[in-house]
């Protein structure tokens, strides 16, 4: 069965600092992996996804992720966080064929100080 | 990207009426849609999958007969939540997609029950 487990409830960060989110999952085959951020009330919206091919993954709003099959997990990272970045991120593994069932973590929820 | 319209973005019934959610894929044909429910500082929560034209699927636990789904078309998929008490108050989220295509989620639905 697939599983994805993100550690961290809840990350502090400063304006400007840097970030990372983890993310680890348990698949049988090569996963799809994505990351989508959702703001308060609102839907998800996809920051990035991973099928094949380079394991760096640039994404939107400068947020990018690496997927490192040896230690089974896809972080996401940022460089220099802004204020606007506050809200709760999840992680996801699906199958190939992206119109199927997505496995979420149970989210990080980032707050940013100014 | 494709979009999926879902409607109402909040509703508020009292216990006991019947609440429907829409969701239209806009710019394509989503021959699947996936529901979700999402409890607060919680991960999101699959309900059913349902293919146009076919009977939805339903995730152990879920209530058929209190979550109905209809997906009558390539372009729009519903759930009426019947008979609605106020643990039933929760975001719910469609997510469609077209058969070995990427899947989008639609804005989500607070329900509030009084």
């Amino acid at each position: 069965a697939q599983s994805v487990t993100q550690p961290d409830i809840h990350i502090t960060v400063s304006e400007g600092a840097s970030l990372e989110l983890r993310c680890n999952y348990s698949y049988g085959a090569t996963p799809y992996l994505f990351w989508y951020v959702q703001s308060p009330g609102q839907g998800l919206q996809l920051l990035l996804k991973y099928f094949s091919g380079d394991t760096l993954v640039q994404g939107i709003k400068g947020f990018e992720a690496e997927f490192k099959r040896s230690q089974s997990s896809f972080n996401l990272r940022k460089p220099s966080v802004h204020w606007s970045d506050a809200a709760e991120y999840f992680c996801a593994v699906g199958p190939s064929g992206s119109a199927r069932q997505l496995t979420f973590g149970s989210g990080t929820q980032l707050t940013v100080l100014p | 990207g494709a979009v999926v319209s879902q409607h109402p973005s909040r509703v508020i019934c009292k216990s006991g009426t019947s609440v429907k959610i829409e969701c239209r894929s806009l710019d394509f044909q989503a021959t699947t849609m996936f529901w979700y429910r999402q409890f607060p500082k919680k991960s999101l929560m699959l309900m059913a999958t349902s293919n146009e034209g076919s009977k939805a699927t339903y995730e152990q636990g879920v209530e058929k007969d209190k979550f109905l789904i209809n997906h009558a078309s390539l372009t729009l998929s519903t759930l009426t939540v019947t008979s609605a008490h106020p643990e039933d108050s929760s975001f719910y989220i469609c997510r469609g997609g077209r058969e070995g295509g990427e899947a989008f989620f639609g804005q989500g639905t607070r329900l509030t029950v009084v």
